[in-house]
């Protein structure tokens, strides 16, 4: 299957800082990536979707100023946590999906694991 | 009530038994049906999808859909340690050029060796 990678897997902030995670495809072109947030024994919920060369739509609830997108390339979205605070911790996971054989098949990253402190 | 019902076990099961995993849905709209599999503090990975009623096999898991009763299972037969993971079935249905995805929230199963 196709590669999705996430950098980095696990980081700790102090409160106010921002951090940024970076999703790429590895092998494929991806015009549409995701970003999830998924809390402990919870489902992954969408935050926003993704496209790349213009602005990520963002879910109901997901404050666009907080959680910044960028997909700059076909390979490339990153998600910035501006001024974080430790209710923003949580386990934030992309995927990118693939247009054949299925326009729904995901492969996703192996996550990031963010602590603000 | 939540789109995607998941029962969130966990699940304990010795190696070798057959596995049942299950979700129900609420949304007619869904089209596409799927089954992920997560390990701890990672991402998920896509183990089969369907789209129409019936069985799809694929070695040692089978992913059913019944579409009339909103009910979608995965079942895992002659179980192995390595399959202790946490299963999420997932839906998606067509919305704004592609599928929208609604995850349950996952069944922790572990097979005891």
């Amino acid at each position: 299957g196709a590669v999705v990678s996430q950098h980095p897997s696990w980081v700790i902030c102090k409160s106010g800082t921002s951090v940024k995670i970076e999703c790429r495809s590895l092998d494929f072109q991806a015009t549409t990536m995701f970003w999830y947030r998924q809390f402990p024994k919870q489902s992954l919920m969408l935050m926003a979707t993704s496209n790349e060369g213009s602005k990520a739509t963002y879910e109901q609830g997901v404050e666009k100023d907080k959680f910044l997108i960028n997909h700059a390339s076909l390979t490339l979205s990153t998600l910035t946590v501006t001024s974080a605070h430790p209710e923003d911790s949580s386990f934030y996971i992309c995927s990118a999906r693939t247009e054949r054989p299925l326009n729904t098949e995901a492969f996703f990253g192996q996550g990031t694991r963010l602590t603000v402190v | 009530q939540k789109e995607v019902e998941q029962d969130p076990g966990p699940l304990s099961v010795p190696e070798g038994a057959i596995v049942s995993l299950n979700c129900t849905y609420s949304n007619s709209a869904f089209q596409y049906f799927m089954w992920y599999r997560q390990y701890s503090r990672k991402g998920p990975e896509l183990l089969m999808y369907t789209y129409s009623s019936g069985n799809k096999e694929d070695g040692r898991f089978t992913a059913q859909v019944d579409k009339s009763s909103k009910y979608i299972s995965l079942f895992i037969r002659d179980s192995q340690p390595s399959d202790s993971a946490t299963y999420l079935c997932a839906m998606s249905f067509p919305s704004g050029g592609y599928q929208k995805v609604t995850f349950g929230t996952g069944t922790k199963l572990q097979v005891i060796p």
